[in-house]
């Protein structure tokens, strides 16, 4: 099953409004997690990594203010688009190291969020 | 900078071979990813290299050189559902995995 898990896995929402997307580890404490998006037909691009108890620190070009990402816990990180916009409609999808996995900071990725903003 | 590249295109039949390579130049390295895509669908797990050499795991093998800053995917006895991008990613020395723009598979019958 999966141990990471994202909600919602699909959201509409009108433009000018603000979603949020949760990514929970399920099975362990991740201290870490990353935040990608991918545009149709492209690869992922990574957006920020997010950790726990500080800021995140975020790729160049993405905004900041815009996509507010918080990590309150070790096991939740949220992504927000604030103000969204038909061109923010993507998909995103977030991954959560496992520092204390067999194989050592094994990576898991979530299922993905579909936002469609109209 | 970080580059990963890796062809964006390839077609193969049904029950054949193929190879999907990947070269990479990234701020430091702490392993490969190669990971399968289906459309609309997130990327699912298929292998993680991090010392050299060839890693089996059924009908799929992926091999790494690090001296080369290279890798390839190797599927065997290809089957129709095996149609799909494959993302090489590698993981650098904070720990990103940055994504190739991944080579999209199409199976012949």
């Amino acid at each position: 099953g999966a141990v990471v898990s994202q909600h919602p896995s699909r959201v509409i929402c009108k433009s000018g409004t603000s979603v949020k997307i949760e990514c929970r580890s399920l099975d362990f404490q991740a201290t870490t997690m990353f935040w990608y998006r991918q545009f149709p037909k492209q690869s992922l691009m990574l957006m920020a990594t997010s950790n726990e108890g500080s800021k995140a620190t975020y790729e160049q070009g993405v905004e900041k203010d815009k996509f507010l990402i918080n990590h309150a816990s070790l096991t939740l990180s949220t992504l927000t688009v604030t103000s969204a916009h038909p061109e923010d409609s993507s998909f995103y999808i977030c991954s959560a190291r496992d520092p204390n996995s067999i194989l050592g900071n094994t990576i898991y990725f979530g299922e993905g969020s579909w936002l469609t903003v109209v | 900078g970080q580059n990963i590249d890796q062809p964006t295109e390839m077609t193969a039949t049904e029950g054949a071979i193929v190879q999907i390579n990947c070269t990479y130049q990234t701020s430091g390295f702490n392993g490969l990813f190669w990971y399968q895509q289906h459309a609309g669908e997130a990327p699912t797990f298929l292998s993680y290299n991090v010392l050299d050499g060839l890693e089996e795991k059924g009908r799929f093998s992926s091999f790494l050189s690090r001296s080369k800053g290279y890798s390839y995917l190797l599927l065997k006895e290809l089957q129709m559902k095996d149609s799909a991008s494959y993302l090489c990613a590698v993981r650098d020395e904070n720990d990103k995995i940055i994504f190739g723009k991944g080579t999209r598979l199409h199976i012949l019958p």
